[in-house]
């Protein structure tokens, strides 16, 4: 079945880089994702990879894939305060997008 | 319109009551799903919509949910006889497609007292 696990809590500096990763279990995955959760908000998508690829980048998000180990991570550079949130990661399989998330790991991002 | 809307955007109700909670997807979007997030979770899958038709409702907690989109795009979530347990922010989102993402409402924070 699907599963999908994150650590839930992160602290970091403002400038410093956050690493958020995750591990999933259905090697059919087809999609990964991070969504970004701010307080009272729905959910945002930040960032997608395709299962066949190892990296994305977008300005300061950086996705890696380890396929082999069925782990994701999102690195984010140069944190500020604003990016203090939840963020999801999810995981889709099949060809209509029904997207499995993790619990969430809470980002605190330290002036 | 130009984001998922949902409504209400705060619902109390009576434990054995009946609600309805409604969602607006982007328009032109085929794909409407909806999930459910209680605190500290992520969101958990209920069902999703491909057109007028519900394609997969395996996420439906009990036959109490019932969901529906008559004319394939405005989506009606409905929970008969509400428990305490159903407390939760019921989540919208629609899709373009595969590989898209989705985008999310606000979401619906019900609260079953």
């Amino acid at each position: 079945g699907e599963d999908v696990e994150q650590s839930l809590f992160l602290s970091v500096r403002e400038g410093d880089s956050s690493v958020i990763n995750c591990t999933y279990t259905d090697s059919s995955s087809t999609y990964l994702y991070w969504y970004k959760q701010e307080p009272g908000a729905g959910l945002q998508l930040l960032t997608y990879i395709f299962s066949n690829m190892d990296m994305k980048q977008d300005q300061r998000l950086t996705v890696l894939l380890n396929k082999k180990d069925k782990h994701l991570s999102l690195r984010i550079a140069d944190t500020q305060t604003g990016d203090s949130a939840i963020y999801f990661c999810a995981e889709s399989t099949g060809g209509y997008q029904k997207v499995t998330f993790g619990i969430g790991t809470k980002l605190q991002v330290i002036p | 319109g130009a984001g998922v809307s949902q409504t209400p955007s705060n619902k109390v109700t009576e434990k054995g009551k009946y609600v309805e909670l409604r969602c607006d997807p982007i328009s032109g979007h085929t794909a409407l799903y909806w999930y459910r997030q209680s605190l500290g979770q992520g969101p958990e899958f209920l069902i999703y919509f491909q057109g007028t038709g519900a394609a997969d409702d395996s996420g439906l907690p009990n036959d109490r949910f019932f969901a529906v989109r008559p004319e394939g795009s405005v989506s009606t979530l409905k929970i008969q006889r509400t428990e305490r347990g159903d407390s939760a922010v019921y989540l919208c989102a629609s899709s373009a497609g595969t590989g898209h993402g989705y985008t999310f409402g606000s979401g619906t924070r019900l609260t079953v007292v």
